[in-house]
């Protein structure tokens, strides 16, 4: 199983921050990677796939990069809105596997 | 724009079997992989399984074998049962589109359904 390592776990920011965070796949994925964001009670939302790709309709503060086996996800400059649980996902191989998540909570 | 729509008990008890269905509305089920996640009372994500209506379906092997996902494209919907649930069960159970390309990612969610397994 590709085992996924979400740092950091939580994470405390403010309104116009940048926001970076890292995602390491214990082997590689191809790139076969997405972020989503989840906020309580509600279902995750794609933001990235194919560890770059923005996905319609999200904010273009939001950009995903890295290969190999090291990906982030940064907001440019947060907002309100974006203060939730994000969590990577790998699809490159079964099963399919997420990382633990980071809640971004408002300092 | 394609919908999906959990549906099933809310409350299952130990030894028994866990049965949700996936209602999709919007569009057709064919073209696309479905899949199952789960996610304990604060906790991550879990993946579960995935059919793809044309080929193999794929489960989690954290699940031992208790997991089957089936289809029924007459409905427009699929299922997912899993037998001898215990405690360790209980979380809210999403069902999801994947996309059909190769590393093909989570774009459309149903909103989620909390299984309690409780006697």
């Amino acid at each position: 199983d590709i085992q996924l390592t979400q740092s950091p776990s939580f994470l405390s920011a403010s309104v116009g921050d940048r926001v970076t965070i890292t995602c390491r796949a214990s082997q590689g994925t191809n790139n076969y990677l997405a972020w989503y964001q989840q906020k309580p009670g509600n279902a995750p939302r794609l933001l990235i796939y194919a560890a770059s790709t923005l996905q319609s309709g999200v904010p273009s503060r939001f950009s995903g990069s890295g290969s190999g086996t090291e990906f982030t996800l940064t907001i440019s400059s947060l907002q309100p809105e974006d203060f939730a649980s994000y969590y990577c996902q790998q699809l490159y191989s079964y099963p399919l596997t997420f990382g633990g998540g980071t809640k971004v909570e408002i300092k | 724009q394609m919908q999906l729509q959990e549906s099933g008990p809310g409350l299952v008890k130990p030894s028994e079997t866990l049965s949700l269905a996936c209602t999709v509305s919007g569009g057709s089920i064919n073209g696309y992989h479905w899949g199952w996640i789960r996610q304990s009372p604060g906790k991550g994500l879990e993946w579960i399984g995935l059919i793809n209506l044309s080929g193999p379906t794929y489960y989690n092997p954290s699940l031992w074998g208790r997991a089957t996902i089936s289809a029924d494209t007459s409905q427009n919907q699929f299922s997912l049962k899993l037998t001898s649930v215990t405690a360790a069960d209980t979380a809210v159970y999403y069902c999801g589109r994947r996309t059909v390309v190769a590393g093909g990612w989570f774009d459309a969610w149903g909103q989620g359904t909390l299984v309690t397994v409780s006697s």
